[in-house]
């Protein structure tokens, strides 16, 4: 089966910009994540949709970041206007059911996107 | 709230040797426990998890975890390290909804 597809692979733009992710998950799969990796950092969660609700959002800096599933499939996520400290690899994650408390669903996840505030 | 300490930004292995990578959590709810391998320019790929079944749990490419809940520890080993193993390595904690990541630990073998 085909895995999760991130574009663009890499991005490079100056800060005050803004930037837009694109994710396709898995196919069927119920939930999707967004992670934001700093170098030298394991990742940390964005945000997470089930379906085309968001489960949690929590860690996500609404002032500049926005994200949407409309569909309830693929899934963008939006910076504007970008700083410096947004430099980061943008990974996207996929789980096949729910994303409850307990949930031991294995995620699978992109190649990730690779940005560059300058 | 949870989370992981990996112990080791940097560990480096003659081929052949053991490989442990060592994680600890903190969890208030009984944890559920990952391994994750992320190589170069890839995305993160699932080794193994620990789910409450056996404390011993086995994954992919000849890698085991061990469950400890005396020691909080959930530490990553392989007999024989082979060259294809240097990656990049990410405990994560699972508790409620959200995965909790430790920061990672860069395995390096050397011939």
């Amino acid at each position: 089966e085909a895995g999760v597809a991130q574009s663009p692979r890499y991005k490079i733009i100056e800060k005050r910009q803004s930037v837009a992710f694109w994710c396709n998950p898995i196919s069927g799969h119920a939930t999707l994540y967004w992670y934001q990796q700093i170098l030298g950092q394991g990742p940390k969660l964005l945000i997470q949709f089930q379906n085309n609700g968001v489960v949690d959002d929590s860690q996500l800096p609404k002032d500049r970041f926005s994200a949407e599933r409309l569909k309830g499939v693929d899934s963008t996520l939006k910076i504007q206007p970008a700083k410096l400290e947004d430099s980061a690899v943008y990974l996207c994650a996929s789980s096949l059911g729910t994303s409850g408390r307990g949930s031991t669903d294995t995620q699978y996840f992109g190649p990730g996107t690779r940005l560059t505030v300058l | 709230a949870q989370s992981v300490t990996q112990l080791g930004s940097h560990v480096s292995v003659s081929e052949g040797a053991l490989v442990l990578l060592r994680c600890n959590y903190s969890s208030s709810v009984p944890p559920y426990l990952f391994w994750y391998v992320q190589y170069p320019n890839q995305g993160l790929q699932l080794l193994l998890k620990y789910t409450s079944a056996a404390t011993l749990v086995k994954g992919i490419n000849g890698f085991e975890a061990e469950f400890k809940k005396s020691e909080t520890s959930f530490h990553l080993t392989k007999p024989s390290a082979h060259m294809s193993d240097a990656a990049e390595y990410f405990c994560a904690v699972r508790g409620n909804n959200d995965m909790r990541f430790g920061a990672g630990t860069r395995l390096t073998v050397k011939p």
